[in-house]
């Protein structure tokens, strides 16, 4: 298996852009996350989609931020206009059934500077 | 106050000690918990699981819940220095169950 695979793995933009980040899940997971790393903030749940439909966005910063997923292989993170405190690593995982009864699979992170 | 607090350290030891990592968190209703390990540019991995009060072991490494103190801990036996890394605490909460995560902490193995 392939695993968890994110596009693109470096951004960088200038403010004010529209950025989209990609994830294919693991064939099979019906959980998906979103998580966002910083130094200063460590590892925030964004949003979580469970059989494609999302059940939990409260860590979806504010309205410049929206998530998708269209299909079980495959969701995007918009962020419009993007902001240079956006500058993260946003990593997507998928799990098998719900969270608390299985490991989370990491993507490799898709690294965003905004200038 | 933080769903799930860590000692951020950083943290060293020599090589072969043993090497202790705490969590604290404050949902009660808190289950299931996890340690993941987070190498320096990588993602996070899974590396226990515990559910249960007590030990659980795993080959160097021993995870252990305290629910009615709210504490859970990493122990690493004879570590190596290939134990160097972020160490993430994490516990499942909220309305949706889902993983909130503690800030992390770094361990050095000292050869």
């Amino acid at each position: 298996d392939a695993g968890v695979i994110q596009s693109p793995r470096h951004e960088v933009t200038e403010m004010g852009q529209e950025v989209t980040l990609r994830c294919k899940p693991i064939s099979g997971h019906n959980s998906l996350f979103w998580y966002r790393q910083t130094m200063m903030r460590g590892l925030e749940l964004l949003i979580y989609f469970n059989n494609n439909v999302p059940i939990d966005d409260s860590g979806m910063p504010e309205d410049r931020f929206s998530a998708k997923m269209p299909n079980a292989s495959f969701s995007t993170l918009k962020i419009q206009p993007s902001e240079p405190r956006d500058s993260a690593v946003y990593f997507c995982a998928s799990s098998l059934g719900a969270v608390n009864t299985g490991e989370l699979f990491f993507g490799e992170g898709s690294r965003l500077t905004v200038l | 106050q933080k769903e799930v607090e860590q000692n951020s350290g950083p943290l060293s030891v020599p090589e072969g000690a043993i090497a202790s990592l705490n969590c604290t968190y404050s949902d009660r209703g808190s289950q299931s918990f996890f340690w993941y390990r987070q190498y320096s540019g990588k993602s996070p991995e899974l590396i226990m699981s515990i559910y249960s009060n007590g030990d659980k072991e795993d080959g160097r490494f021993t995870a252990q819940l305290n629910k009615a103190s709210q504490y859970v801990s990493l122990l690493i036996r004879d570590s190596q220095p290939s134990d160097s890394a972020t160490y993430l605490c994490a516990g499942e909460s909220g309305s949706a169950r889902q993983l909130t995560f503690g800030s992390g902490t770094q361990l050095t193995v000292l050869p």
